[in-house]
């Protein structure tokens, strides 16, 4: 049971251009939603998070949106640069600390 | 340390032995996650400490699968009787536990190969 969930495993985008990857997920207990970024080789790095009593968090280039409705959050790159291009991980948690992981989306920025 | 340390970073093995995969989490942490990668999937939820609290065990995937945390720091997880499907990075994570705003901390993680 895939509680968290990333439908699209890759994204292609140009350089300079918005990036945007989407996460789903089912559990309603959720309430504080991360992103991860990962290079190969190394260990996930904290990138930005979001709780639920907000529906955006910004931080330079990077924006998380949250939907509760829709039980839908995404994340903006804009704009993408090729050292973005990596594996990003969206994370829930509820009311205990353990983060429930999505599959990834790899991302690839091209010149 | 700085950082949350993960050793062997690899480990070949063959088929029926036992491994033992350490993690020394960030000081001062009092959460410590372990997780998994396996080729072409996502992360895994395995085992998670907080404390002194019981352990929640009930993402290991099977009993030759166990997990002991020393002192409330250094953990070792150990796999028993290795199977093939068992190949992945076993990646450890440490957080402060700080409720509502848990943001883990990841090691480079140990890549284990059953052959």
């Amino acid at each position: 049971d895939q509680q968290v969930k990333q439908n699209s495993p890759s994204l292609s985008v140009q350089e300079g251009r918005i990036s945007i990857l989407n996460c789903d997920y089912t559990n309603s207990m959720f309430d504080y939603f991360l992103w991860y970024k990962k290079y190969p080789a190394e260990g996930p790095t904290f990138l930005i998070s979001i709780s639920s009593i907000k529906d955006k968090n910004e931080d330079g280039r990077f924006t998380v949106f949250l939907n509760k409705s829709a039980k839908h959050l995404s994340l903006h790159i804009v704009p993408s640069q090729p050292g973005d291009s990596a594996v990003y991980f969206c994370a829930a948690s509820g009311n205990t600390d353990k983060l429930i992981f999505g599959t990834g989306t790899r991302l690839q920025v091209f010149p | 340390g700085a950082g949350v340390s993960q050793s062997p970073s690899n480990k070949v093995t063959e088929k029926g032995k036992d491994v033992e995969l350490r993690c020394d989490p960030i000081s001062g942490h009092t959460a410590l996650y372990w997780y998994r990668q396996s080729l072409g999937q996502g992360l895994e939820f395995l085992i998670y400490f907080q404390g002194n609290s019981a352990p929640d065990k009930s993402g290991l995937p099977s009993d030759r699968f166990s997990a002991e945390r020393t002192g409330g720091s250094v953990s070792t997880l150990t796999i028993q009787r290795t199977q093939q499907e068992d190949s992945a990075v076993y990646l450890c994570a440490s957080s402060s536990g700080q409720p509502g705003a848990n943001v883990l901390t990841f090691g480079a993680g140990s890549r284990l190969t059953v052959l």
